[in-house]
């Protein structure tokens, strides 16, 4: 099946620092991208849906100036966390999905904020 | 709007003894989709079966069943002889699609088999 590799798998970093955190599709060109955002023992949330060449849509509630999500080609799509703080400590995880085909999601990022 | 629900929130079994999960969703839509995902602990979900509304046929896969019931709008999740490497977080979800444009995941049910 398709591939979609997320990069870092875990990351620490201080408080008012910023993280960047890449989803790549490996072998499709991912037209959509997805960003969700899963606290300990919870769902799912989606942040914000991100299409090639376009500016994401965000999920009410969601922070569209602390978290950034650029999907500048058809293969990669970032989200950042800006003047990240220990609230902002969760787990990550994006799915790519093409024109036709499913979305797939990556192996996702623990992000810890000292 | 849409929900799914996930009533159990953990389950232990005895390896071995079969499991089931439940899901129940709500939906508007005539045409949906509901999909199966595992969570091990390493944190990726693992894609197990999608399901469009208009296929009501129940569907087995190895040790893995699933009861999809339209009238009850529920679709639920049975594994048989259950296994330790079956433990892991379960999610139910609802799409519009057919290629998971927009989940709604329900809030997950945690598996442990114990040995």
């Amino acid at each position: 099946g398709a591939v979609v590799s997320q990069h870092p798998s875990r990351v620490i970093c201080k408080s008012g620092t910023s993280v960047k955190i890449e989803c790549r599709s490996l072998d499709f060109q991912a037209t959509t991208m997805f960003w969700y955002r899963q606290f300990p023992k919870q769902s799912l949330m989606l942040m914000a849906t991100s299409n090639e060449g376009s500016k994401a849509t965000y999920e009410q509630g969601v922070e569209k100036d602390k978290f950034l999500i650029n999907h500048a080609s058809l293969t990669l799509s970032t989200l950042t966390v800006t003047s990240a703080h220990p609230e902002d400590s969760s787990f990550y995880i994006c799915s790519a999905r093409g024109e036709f085909t499913e979305a797939f999601f990556g192996q996702g990022t623990r992000l810890t904020v000292v | 709007a849409q929900k799914v629900t996930q009533a159990q929130t953990e389950i232990s079994v005895v390896e071995k003894e079969d499991v089931t999960l439940d899901c129940v969703y709500e939906t508007r839509d005539t045409t949906y989709y509901l999909f199966w995902y595992k969570q091990p602990p390493s944190g990726e979900l693992v894609f197990l079966i999608r399901r469009n509304s208009f296929d009501e046929q129940n569907e087995i896969s190895g040790r893995y069943s699933w009861n999809f019931q339209k009238s009850t709008s529920s679709f639920n999740f049975t594994i048989t002889a259950s296994q330790v490497v079956d433990s892991a977080v379960y999610f139910c979800a609802l799409s519009e699609d057919n290629y998971g444009q927009n989940f709604v995941f329900g809030p997950g049910t945690r598996l442990s088999v114990l040995p």
